[in-house]
């Protein structure tokens, strides 16, 4: 069965970076993109962006471009994100989830806060 | 970028209700269009896509309409089992993809 495996909660201070990780099973990892999702507590989900695993190509909403970055290793059917200079404002939980034109399997989330 | 907006935010309803959400899209976006469900502290899971089709191991209460602009998910009989916060989601132009702002259903 499909499953998109996250990587656990992380805590950093204000300016620092964050990867986490998608271990997908289940399937051809290069036959779908991998997109982020992100919510914080008590709001809606929004699209950060999307990587294509056979080609690498991405791309970013406008909001984190610059601060973004959407990788794969095909060898281990492992997506990442990494976000830069963290502010309190990125507290949430990050999801990453498999697209083949709509979203239809979703990782179990990773939890990341941002404190001082 | 497609916008679109989802009403109401938030319903009050009984178990055995129906209960209707709808999405508009700013421009049209055929059927392009899935609706998921989210309970606290877990992933989005799918109901619908492309407008109308259900999920394979969803309910049949659970049901999808429209095209083009508008859209619509209904749940015919609310169980308690389907309190919770839904998204429609659209994807005719992705990237990017465009979420609703959520309905969170709950109990009167």
């Amino acid at each position: 069965q499909v499953q998109l495996v996250q990587s656990g909660a992380e805590v950093k201070k204000p300016g620092a970076s964050v990867k986490v990780s998608c271990k997908a099973s289940g399937y051809a990892f290069t036959s779908y993109d991998i997109n982020w999702v992100r919510q914080a507590t008590g709001q809606g989900l929004e699209w950060m962006g999307w990587m294509n695993p056979n080609s690498g190509n991405t791309g970013y909403a406008q909001k984190f471009q610059g601060r973004v970055a959407m990788t794969g290793n095909t060898s281990i059917s492992t997506a990442y994100m990494e976000l830069s200079s963290l502010k309190s404002e990125d507290t949430a939980v990050y999801y990453c989830a498999r697209v083949l034109g709509a979203i239809d399997y979703w990782g179990q989330g990773t939890l990341v806060t941002v404190s001082s | 970028d497609i916008q679109m907006t989802q009403s109401p935010s938030s319903l009050s309803a009984s178990v055995g209700d129906r209960v209707t959400i709808t999405c508009r899209a700013s421009q049209g976006i055929r059927n392009d269009l899935g609706w998921y469900q989210q309970k606290p502290g877990k992933a989005p899971k799918r109901l619908i896509y492309a407008a109308s089709s259900l999920q394979s191991g969803v309910p049949s209460r659970f049901s999808g309409s429209g095209s083009g602009t508008e859209f619509t998910l209904t749940i015919s009989s609310l169980q308690p089992e389907d309190f919770a916060t839904y998204y429609c989601l659209q994807h005719n132009n992705y990237p990017p993809l465009t979420f609703g702002g959520g309905t969170k259903v709950e109990i009167k």
